[in-house]
């Protein structure tokens, strides 16, 4: 157990539907971050979040959105699904100082699949 | 962007032989880190180099962080089953704090 916790593990639902993903970083940790990951692709960054605020922007649809609520944990809104939406979500946390700032603790990801 | 390339894509190696990958940044990078991905598991951080020139070991695996700050490899000594996996190396550009990660080797090794 790596302490970052998602939820749901795993979701099947269809096009044009909506879906939040869920995480809870590792205790003390104060940013969020979230990535997609296609079948046999590398790790694709969507958002970071510090402290409640957004950090740093990646390649997030304008159909996603996400945010990090006061007691630090994360949402990941996806809405008008698409086939090509089908990936692993992963959600990752890291200190809030130190050496070690940027240092990711991975969830276990949530796997989404849109039929 | 900043882009970090990572190559190879993939690589199967006897058990016992040794493995490499390599990373390659576009721009000057504040450190690098490397993370394993078994399958179906998820990314798991190894180590971080921060110094040009850097190199650490753990155990069977060599990191190195060129000179220029620029480039990275992992190198695996007496590859074994258990080291099957993807291989991720993930950058910092200078100045900045976001982390750019390569497309990662995936790494199998037949007994």
């Amino acid at each position: 157990d790596s302490g970052v916790t998602q939820t749901p593990k795993h979701l099947i639902t269809a096009t044009g539907q909506r879906v939040t993903l869920r995480c809870s970083p590792r205790s003390g940790d104060l940013s969020v971050y979230w990535y997609q990951q296609s079948l046999d692709q590398g790790l694709q960054f969507l958002i970071q979040y510090y402290n409640g605020e957004e950090r740093a922007k990646g390649n997030i649809l304008e159909r996603f959105s996400a945010q990090q609520f006061p007691d630090l944990h994360s949402e990941l809104n996806l809405s008008s699904l698409e086939l090509g939406d089908s990936a692993l979500y992963f959600c990752a946390s890291s200190p809030r100082t130190g050496s070690g700032a940027n240092v990711l603790t991975f969830g276990a990801g949530s796997r989404l699949t849109v039929l | 962007g900043q882009q970090v390339m990572q190559i190879p894509q993939y690589q199967h190696v006897q058990e016992g032989e040794d493995f490499t990958t390599y990373c390659n940044s576009s721009t000057t990078l504040s450190n690098i880190q490397w993370y394993k991905q078994r399958p179906g598991g998820h990314p798991v951080f190894l180590i971080q180099l921060v110094k040009s020139g850097e190199v650490k070991k753990q155990k069977r695996l060599t990191f190195q962080f060129g000179e220029a700050k620029k480039n990275s490899s992992l190198h695996i000594t007496a590859t074994q089953t258990t080291d099957v996996g993807t291989y991720f190396c993930a950058g910092i550009g200078a100045g900045s704090y976001q982390l750019t990660f390569g497309k990662g080797t995936k790494l199998s090794v037949i007994p």
